[in-house]
């Protein structure tokens, strides 16, 4: 399967621990996404890399937040602290030009309890 | 910015008739535009897109979408539904700005099959 990855798929964690997210991109997509969905809405971007550099970061993403992505391959998105309003489904996505058509993950979900 | 309105949330069809999801879009020049499907619990599935060139547009399952600047709009059709298209749909328009597509969804249509 060459789509994206995303693990864990579920996750369910204490408020005020630390969860990490990994997103596995399309192989040959330099251009990788991370979003936020809840419940009765659409996604809202969260940041966008090409390749390692994280180029733009929306004010969504607070200072509890940090996405990396070291070699341009795989990235991984981490909350520390973690709060209720923090429960989401986070999806990854990548895109390669020309066009950057954007293709998603099965989206990795997080619970706060 | 761009934004975009699905202004149904939700819809219900009978299996085999035809089908029309209304998105509009708010955006000063020719939008990139799409639209995902996503059934529960799972991520987005790319159906179709309009870059350029031919406003009519076909995608995979069945469904073609028409872009129609004079009326900023972008409606998903399926001639005929089936049971399985019962999913919730999003319309986007994309920004292709710095070399990526910055992308904005709608809320969201859900779409519900009955027999």
């Amino acid at each position: 399967d060459t789509g994206v990855s995303q693990n864990p798929r579920h996750k369910i964690t204490k408020r005020g621990q630390n969860v990490t997210f990994r997103c596995d991109p399309i192989s040959e997509h330099n251009r990788l996404y991370w979003y936020r969905q809840t419940l009765g809405q659409g996604p809202e971007f969260l940041t966008y890399f090409q390749n390692e550099a994280q180029l733009e970061k929306s004010r969504l993403l607070s200072d509890r937040f940090s996405a990396e992505r070291p070699k341009g391959s795989f990235s991984t998105l981490e909350i520390q602290r973690t709060e209720q309003g923090d429960s989401a489904m986070y999806l990854c996505a990548s895109s390669a030009p020309p066009g950057n058509t954007i293709y998603f993950g099965e989206g990795s979900w997080l619970t706060v309890v | 910015a761009q934004s975009v309105t699905q202004p149904d949330i939700h819809i219900t069809v009978s299996e085999g008739a035809s089908l029309e999801l209304r998105c509009n879009y708010s955006y000063g020049a020719t939008p990139y535009l799409f639209w995902y499907v996503q059934s529960p619990g799972q991520g987005l599935q790319l159906l179709l897109k309009y870059f350029s060139g031919d406003t009519l547009v076909q995608g995979i399952k069945g469904f073609e979408a028409e872009f129609k600047r004079s009326q900023s709009s972008f409606n998903l059709r399926k001639p005929s539904v089936h049971w399985s298209d019962a999913a919730e749909y999003f319309c986007a328009v994309g920004l292709n700005s710095g070399g990526y597509q910055k992308v904005t969804f709608g809320i969201g249509t859900k779409l519900q099959v009955i027999p």
